[in-house]
């Protein structure tokens, strides 16, 4: 049973705008939660994290906000730029177990 | 620096044999987590090694075990091959156990049971 839901398997997005990507997880006792980008032939990289005490983390262009009472978190990048198009992993967790989601494709088109 | 390296990169095997992975960790790195990499089910967490022990598994048979040897390598092993493990399987190491936000992942083995 996957704790850890990606529902969009693809997202297309003009250069310049939005990319909004979606995650919601089953269980509440998670408390820390990573988006992770991975580029084809390329393990995955770390993009951006959020601990349970915090709503919303900004690195540059990545903002992730979590909703607690919804079990939802988003990943915002803005503006979205061609090398963006990745492939986003959101993973959640607690102590040594995360579980990660089944992913999002994502394409800027320039 | 040089990165996380998997070997072999591209594996072919049949049903009912078993595989060996291999994983080289950064060097200084001492943790050495396995996913399982699928269409339908996402990154799952196989387990991760520290210190040549194993410190946390994930919801995977009995078929499917590890092991990491003093120089922090890491070497993943999978009995009886079935139709079901054909995926891409990475490893990612990081400096401390349980370091979600500083693992580094290596490109990964594409293991594909005939």
């Amino acid at each position: 049973d996957q704790q850890v839901k990606q529902n969009s398997p693809s997202l297309s997005v003009q250069e310049g705008r939005i990319s909004i990507l979606n995650c919601d997880y089953t269980n509440s006792m998670f408390d820390y939660f990573l988006w992770y980008k991975k580029y084809p032939a390329e393990g995955p990289t770390f993009l951006i994290s959020i601990s349970s005490i915090k709503d919303k983390n900004e690195d540059g262009r990545f903002t992730v906000f979590l909703n607690k009472s919804a079990k939802h978190l988003s990943l915002h990048i803005v503006p979205s730029q061609p090398g963006d198009s990745a492939v986003y992993f959101c993973a959640a967790g607690t102590g040594n177990q995360f579980y990660f989601g089944t992913g999002t494709s994502l394409t800027v088109i320039p | 620096k040089a990165g996380v390296t998997q070997t072999p990169r591209y594996l072919i095997k049949t049903r009912g044999q078993q595989v060996t992975l291999s994983c080289s960790p950064i060097s200084g790195h001492r943790s050495v987590s396995w996913y399982q990499q699928t269409p339908g089910q996402g990154l799952q967490f196989l387990f991760e090694y520290f210190s040549e022990t194993q410190r946390n598994k994930g919801n995977f048979p009995g078929r499917f075990s590890g092991r990491q040897f003093s120089n922090s390598r890491s070497e993943m092993n999978v009995s009886t091959l079935e139709l079901g493990d054909s995926a891409l399987y990475l490893c990612a190491s990081s400096l401390r156990q349980g370091s979600y936000n500083e693992q580094f992942f290596g490109p990964g083995t594409r293991l594909t049971v005939l």
